[in-house]
């Protein structure tokens, strides 16, 4: 079975500081994957998705990730935090071919200051 | 378009109790998902259904947990008896099809607490 891994519990940053939260996944075929943001008292919500093609995605909010086969990952980032991008962040893999049962990470809570 | 919709937010029942908690997907989509996650731990698949059949429910923790989609349309996942360690948010998540190419749309989650 496959897993998702955020290496990341707990990070906290400064307005306009840089952030990349990292996301490594176990699975040996082909994936889907996606990241989720969860504001506080809200629920989760796509932030972007890679199925095919351009490795680099871009998503809402000024977010993207990068798929790097060869590392099993699937890194978030985004240049210049803001105090609204406080909230916990959830990576997710789907196995294609199989069941598609999207697996989770256990998240990143994301406190970024003014 | 309405997201999807769960209710209870919150119910705190005591242990040995019953709970019912209910999903409404989004209308058309035959695809829902139920998720659980205990504090500070994963988000864990719990079943799926396609329209009203069970696709897979490996992630259902035991037999105490039953869960239905009535004529495909909402779903309720029953506790009972409901123990401690059945504590957690529970999702929902519906989709219009079944590889996510579209994504997952979840509801706000249900906080059940059992003391």
């Amino acid at each position: 079975a496959q897993s998702v891994s955020q290496h990341n519990h707990h990070v906290i940053l400064s307005e306009a500081a840089s952030l990349e939260l990292g996301c490594n996944y176990s699975y040996g075929g082909t994936v889907n994957l996606f990241w989720y943001v969860q504001y506080p008292g809200q629920h989760l919500q796509l932030l972007l998705k890679y199925f095919s093609g351009d490795p680099l995605v871009k998503g809402i909010k000024g977010f993207e990730a990068e798929f790097i086969k060869s590392k099993f990952s699937f890194n978030l980032r985004k240049p210049s935090v803001q105090w609204s991008d406080t909230a916990e962040y959830f990576c997710a893999v789907n196995p294609w071919g199989g069941s598609y049962i999207p697996t989770f990470g256990r998240g990143t809570s994301l406190i970024v200051h003014p | 378009e309405a997201g999807v919709t769960q209710f209870p937010s919150h119910s705190v029942i005591e242990k040995g109790q019953t709970v019912t908690l209910r999903c409404d997907p989004i209308s058309g989509h035959d695809n829902l998902y139920w998720y659980r996650r205990v504090m500070g731990k994963e988000i864990k698949f719990l079943l799926h259904f396609v329209k009203e059949s069970k696709q897979d429910e490996s992630g259902m923790p035991n037999n105490r947990f039953l869960a239905e989609r009535t004529g495909g349309t909402y779903s309720t996942l029953k506790v009972q008896p409901a123990e401690l360690e059945d504590s957690g948010v529970y999702f929902c998540a519906s989709s219009q099809e079944g590889t996510g190419r579209y994504g997952y749309t979840f509801g706000s989650g249900t906080r059940l607490t059992v003391v």
